[in-house]
């Protein structure tokens, strides 16, 4: 089954501090992206950062980068310098087969001022 | 800007009464999702269309039905909803090759 699994049901972390957010997927796709994304309580699904399946560097945007393992199928999101308005529910997404985004199940993040 | 809309923001609807929620995109884009999301869950694919090729999942139920009548347009149709189709819907869209999506801000359904 094509699968994209986030382990940690909530992280908390200090302001100004260094968090990693954690996702494993499965799938026989051979190119495809990865991607993760933020979504406050107002509900808007907003993309933090995108990754390449072919490209080995890892995605960076600002305070947001990845840490891409293709073979591990492991695609975890690293916040640094952590703010009051990180503060969201984090999902892990992945395009697995024909088109279809499947996200995992997610990672509410609280930070602490 | 470019971008995906919903209307309504927020849907009261009757249990069993048919219901609509839109779905509009100024991005040309090929592919249009609806997804359904309950109170903290990941967000669950209904539908995807790619241009007016639809797909429906295995596990979505029969009372959903959707329509696409142009590019820019798709719409969601419940047709009897029940008190567990209470959520937030959103919609996307994307370009062939799963490169980016866009997301609307979502419909939420309430059944009473």
């Amino acid at each position: 089954a094509q699968t994209v699994t986030q382990s940690q049901p909530e992280m908390s972390v200090q302001e100004a501090e260094t968090v990693t957010l954690s996702c494993t997927y499965d799938t026989s796709e051979s190119d495809y992206y990865l991607f993760w994304y933020k979504q406050p309580p107002s509900r808007q699904m907003i993309l933090v950062i995108r990754q390449e399946a072919y490209k080995q560097q890892n995605a960076t945007e600002n305070r947001f980068s990845v840490n891409f393992q293709k073979a591990a199928k492991s695609f975890s999101l690293k916040i640094s310098d952590s703010q009051l308005g990180d503060a969201a529910m984090y999902f892990c997404a992945a395009p697995l087969g024909a088109q279809k985004l499947v996200f995992g199940q997610g990672t509410r993040l609280t930070i602490n001022p | 800007d470019a971008m995906v809309i919903q209307n309504p923001r927020y849907q009261v609807t009757q249990f069993g009464k048919p219901v609509t929620l839109s779905c509009s995109q100024t991005l040309n884009h090929n592919v249009m999702y609806w997804y359904q999301q309950k109170s903290s869950q990941a967000p669950k694919l209904l539908f995807h269309y790619y241009d007016k090729d639809f797909n429906n999942e295995a596990d979505t139920p029969d009372n959903f039905q959707s329509r696409r009548p142009n590019t820019s347009f798709c719409f969601l149709d419940i047709r009897s909803p029940g008190l567990g189709d209470a959520a937030m819907y959103l919609c996307a869209t994307s370009r062939p090759g799963g490169g980016g999506y866009t997301f609307g801000s979502g419909t939420r359904l309430t059944v009473v």
